[in-house]
C-alpha cells in the first residue's frame, strides 16, 4: 500500500509566525502534490498544487515547496494568521494510468494564535 | 453554483438499519470517491467512480456499497450499520482523475 506521512499532527503559531507542514510519500511515481485545507464544519478544499517539474510554487502568502530526492513536499504558510487555523491534508497521486484511488496524509490541525 | 450536495448531513441511527448517504454533484465530473475522516487517520478512500456503472474499492470498503447509475449521482449505502462506522464521510468529485477534487460539506454519521 502506497504511504503518504504527513508531519506534524498539530501545529500552534503566533500570528506573523511561519507555519510548515510536511508530506513524506513512497511512491516515485506521483507527479500531482496537492495540499487541502479544512476549516471546522467544512469539506476539504484545495488550498495549492504543484507539479514535479518545478521545485517551488508560490500563491499568496501559502508556498510549496518540493524535495523529489527526498520524497517529500511541504507547505509553508508566511505571516500566519488566525483565519488560517484549520486542518491540512496532502494527497499526493499519479494521474496518468491512476486506477482512482487516492491516498490523504493524516492531516495537519494549525492553531495560530492572535 | 457549481458544488457537491449530501444528504443528509447528520444521521444518528441504530445497529443494523439500513441507510443510504446521497452525493450529488452538478458539474458533469467524471470522478466521484467516497471518504470517511476519522481523528488521527485523515481521510481514507471508501469507494470511488471512474465513470458511469464502474465502480471500484479504495482503502475501507468493508460494510459500504456504493452504485453509480447516473453521472451526478453516487449513493452510499450501509446495508447493515455498525458502531465501528460512526464517522464523518464525505463525497468529492473531479473532472478527470488529474486534478482539484470538489468535496461536498460531510455527513455526520453516529450508530449506536
Amino acid at each position: 500500500q502506497q504511504q503518504v506521512k504527513q508531519s506534524p499532527q498539530s501545529l500552534i503559531v503566533q500570528k506573523g509566525g511561519i507555519s510548515i507542514i510536511n508530506c513524506a510519500y513512497e511512491n516515485t511515481a506521483f507527479d500531482y502534490f496537492p495540499w487541502y485545507q479544512q476549516f471546522p464544519g467544512k469539506g476539504p478544499a484545495l488550498l495549492i498544487a504543484i507539479r514535479p517539474d518545478v521545485s517551488e510554487k508560490k500563491e499568496g502568502r501559502f508556498t510549496i515547496s518540493f524535495n523529489k530526492s527526498a520524497k517529500q513536499f511541504s507547505l509553508h504558510i508566511m505571516d500566519s494568521q488566525p483565519g488560517d487555523s484549520a486542518t491540512y491534508f496532502c494527497a499526493p497521486y499519479r494521474g496518468s494510468g491512476n486506477t482512482g484511488k487516492l491516498i490523504f496524509g493524516q492531516g495537519t490541525t494549525l492553531q495560530v494564535k492572535p | 453554483e457549481a458544488q457537491v450536495t449530501q444528504n443528509p448531513r447528520y444521521l444518528i441511527t441504530v445497529t443494523g438499519k439500513k441507510l443510504t448517504v446521497t452525493c450529488s454533484q452538478n458539474m458533469n465530473h467524471e470522478y466521484m470517491s467516497w471518504y470517511r475522516q476519522d481523528p488521527g487517520l485523515g481521510l481514507r478512500q471508501i469507494y470511488y467512480s471512474m465513470n458511469v456503472e464502474v465502480t471500484d474499492k479504495g482503502d475501507v470498503p468493508e460494510g459500504y456499497k456504493v452504485s453509480r447509475k447516473e453521472k451526478r449521482n453516487f449513493p452510499l449505502i450501509l446495508e447493515s450499520p455498525s458502531p465501528n462506522q460512526t464517522s464523518l464521510y464525505f463525497c468529492a468529485s473531479s473532472p478527470a482523475l488529474e486534478g482539484e477534487q470538489y468535496f461536498g460539506p460531510g455527513t455526520r454519521l453516529t450508530v449506536t
